[in-house]
């Protein structure tokens, strides 16, 4: 079935390790953005990217990287990893006109089902 | 600062009760809202969503919102409660077409038998 796919869904690491959280989607959407859940606070925007080769800083960006080298993949990389970062990751995207501009502005967001990482 | 709202972060209602769960947005420019659904263990899905053409949104299994700019609201609301609609739910908007989504802090739908 199309949609986000994301990987691993389940990941315990020790503080200082490092790892990537992959993301890929076949809906050759533009836009794509990770978020992280964390009880009572919502969801909160990571990075995002508004095509291969474009990538942004949302509201919470420090420990992680992103780059987009193809459409399909956006990978969340945690360099070193601290307890800070233990939580529900998600990873969205949507489709857009020119990179950047949504042709109705009515973004719908097509999400993974999740990966829950824990920090040591 | 662009903000969203969810009163309450925990609602319990009887099953056949009204859904009642709350939004609000700070904004000083027309905003695009939109309201998803969590189940347990899964990623957010699309109840509905408002793009300044009617003000009352109709949306999946029976959930509805009304954009009042007078209130900065966008409630969510369901008349009937049905126990498969026990899950967490969250306020979104954003307020230009580059697509980022700003969410509220979510709120924990429990419905009693």
């Amino acid at each position: 079935n199309a949609g986000v796919t994301q990987t691993p869904k389940f990941q315990v690491l020790k503080t200082g390790q490092s790892m990537t959280l992959q993301c890929a989607q076949d809906m050759n959407h533009e836009y794509m953005s990770w978020y992280r859940q964390d009880p009572g606070m919502g969801l909160r925007l990571i990075h995002y990217s508004v095509g291969a080769g474009i990538t942004d800083q949302g509201e919470v960006p420090n420990g992680y990287n992103v780059s987009r080298s193809t459409t399909e993949d956006f990978p969340l990389r945690l360099l070193s990893a601290a307890p800070s970062q233990t939580s529900v990751y998600f990873c969205a995207s949507t489709p857009t006109g020119l990179a950047g501009v949504v042709p109705s502005g009515a973004n719908v967001l097509t999400f993974g089902a999740g990966s829950r990482l824990t920090v040591l | 600062a662009q903000s969203v709202t969810q009163l309450g972060s925990h609602v319990s209602v009887s099953e056949g009760a009204l859904v009642l769960l709350r939004c609000n947005y700070s904004s000083s420019v027309p905003p695009y809202l939109f309201w998803y659904v969590q189940y347990p263990n899964q990623g957010l899905q699309l109840l509905l969503k408002y793009t300044s053409a009617a003000t009352l949104v109709k949306g999946i299994n029976g959930f509805e919102a009304e954009f009042k700019k007078s209130e900065t609201s966008f409630h969510l609301t369901k008349p009937s409660a049905h126990m498969s609609d026990a899950a967490e739910y969250f306020c979104a908007v954003t307020y230009n077409q580059g697509g980022k989504l700003i969410f509220g802090q979510g709120t924990e739908l429990s419905v009693k038998p």
